[in-house]
């Protein structure tokens, strides 16, 4: 009963190829997100989606697609991958704020090593 | 967008004594201070948040204060026992996203 789940956890894959992480949460959360975590530990915002639709959308190079087929799948594809998108993807859900924001939850975040 | 700087990136402490981390940020608007406790190969977890409309709140061994006139919070924990090392992250909530400090590499010494 994990809240927000993704997989696959390790991924090693070759330059150039095309891989996904799929993302799902049951918390009933409106809004998901899509994280990059560098090997300096520093968390980077890539996505967010509100209900489906797309709020957020730092740079990010446009070989990374982000999809939601409901408010609680977010998935994200990676053409032609590349060394430096090694690092730790972060998905993660909350609820739609109102005054306050509220609570950010992680999944146990997937490992890319490109090679 | 915020940004929001946290000091100190590295802490070492002695086990038993107390370690505290700071965050500060630029737009008062920002109403919602959540921290996150990542352990070596693990997710970031929410340890304790406080919201703009209290100055402190403590949670047995771990406390949050917030002064948004200064416009920084802080992370305190006493009586660090070897568990309590991880990485620290301070974020803050603004407009329609979270903003993540650069975190805190905390080690406690046995």
């Amino acid at each position: 009963d994990t809240a927000v789940s993704q997989t696959p956890k390790y991924l090693v894959t070759q330059m150039g190829n095309d891989k996904s992480i799929k993302c799902e949460q049951n918390l009933g959360h409106d809004t998901m997100y899509w994280y990059k975590q560098d090997s300096k530990k520093f968390l980077k915002i890539m996505f967010s989606y509100n209900n489906k639709e797309l709020i957020i959308n730092e740079t990010v190079p446009n070989r990374f697609s982000p999809k939601s087929p409901d408010k609680a799948h977010l998935n994200l594809h990676i053409n032609s991958l590349e060394l430096g998108d090694s690092a730790v993807y972060f998905c993660a859900s909350s609820q739609a704020e109102g005054a306050y924001g509220n609570t950010i939850y992680f999944g146990e975040g997937s490992w890319l090593t490109v090679v | 967008g915020e940004n929001v700087e946290q000091h100190p990136s590295t802490l070492s402490v002695q086990e038993g004594d107390s370690a505290v981390i700071k965050c500060t940020y630029s737009d008062s608007a920002s109403n919602y201070f959540p921290w996150y406790k990542q352990e070596l190969g693990k997710r970031p977890q929410l340890i304790i948040d406080i919201r703009s409309n209290v100055g402190e709140k403590k949670d047995q061994r771990i406390a949050v204060t917030l002064n948004k006139t200064a416009k920084h919070f802080s992370l305190h924990i006493t009586e660090t026992q070897p568990e309590d090392s991880a990485v620290y992250f301070c974020a803050l909530f603004l407009g329609n996203q979270f903003y993540f400090g650069t975190g805190t590499s905390l080690t406690v010494i046995p």
